[in-house]
């Protein structure tokens, strides 16, 4: 089973800010499963980054993805008031189909 | 656009049974995977269960197998999850997710359904 170990547990800054938030795997994970995910309170999770670097539909370039094997990094540039939300990262193996979710960083203003 | 919007969840003692439905809308339901995925208060998010696009392949959490069930009707744009023997250990929200294999990721959520176990 793979698990996702995401850091730091709460990250604060301020608008404008840069924010480097970081997910690692337990073994190496395919990029093309490799996603991330803003939460907002009272809100369903919302797809940001799929493939490990590609943007979802309507997410703002500020928005960035890398990574590979076990690291995998989401940069958000100059970050907005509604930016401040928990993060997931989330990886798909297929033998056997499993999806799995890091246990989140809170982005938090300071 | 697409909605997704689930129903069925309340306050049961455990041990009791609770069947949750998600309501499709707005894209052609027959051909996606559907997912369960849920999140215990104040945690964070857990995949739970998968059907196949025609009903065929299910696969579970380990720690529901044999306690949940999926289940879809493409009729009806529905997909369910029969949970028995429910215990404290399963409240949560529990959000119904569409899985895009064009854009390997949940892309799409219900706005979700609580469950609550407590005597």
């Amino acid at each position: 089973e793979i698990v996702l170990t995401q850091s730091p547990g709460t990250l604060s800054l301020s608008p404008g800010e840069r924010a480097t938030l970081s997910c690692r795997a337990s073994q190496s994970v395919s990029s093309s499963y490799l996603a991330w995910y803003q939460q907002k309170p009272g809100q369903a999770p919302r797809l940001l980054i799929y493939g490990a670097s590609s943007r979802a539909t309507g997410i703002p370039d500020r928005f960035t993805g890398s990574g590979s094997g076990t690291d995998f990094t989401l940069t958000i540039s100059g970050l907005e008031p509604a930016d401040f939300a928990v993060y997931y990262c989330q990886q798909h193996t297929s033998s056997p189909p499993t999806w799995t979710f890091g246990q989140g960083t809170k982005v938090e203003i300071k | 656009q697409v909605q997704l919007v689930e129903s069925g969840g309340g306050v049961v003692q455990p041990g009791r049974s609770l069947r949750l439905s998600c309501a499709a809308s707005g894209f052609t339901f027959s051909t996606y995977a559907m997912h369960w995925v849920r999140q215990a208060p104040g945690k964070g998010l857990e995949w739970v269960s998968l059907v196949s696009y025609d009903g065929s392949n299910k696969y579970y959490l380990d720690s529901v197998k044999g306690r949940f069930t999926i289940s879809r009707d493409n009729s009806k744009n529905t997909v369910y999850l029969q949970m028995n023997s429910l215990g404290p250990e399963d409240t949560a929200i529990y959000y119904c997710a569409r899985y895009n294999l064009a854009t390997p990721g949940f892309d799409n959520w219900g706005q979700g359904t609580l469950v609550t176990i407590s005597s």
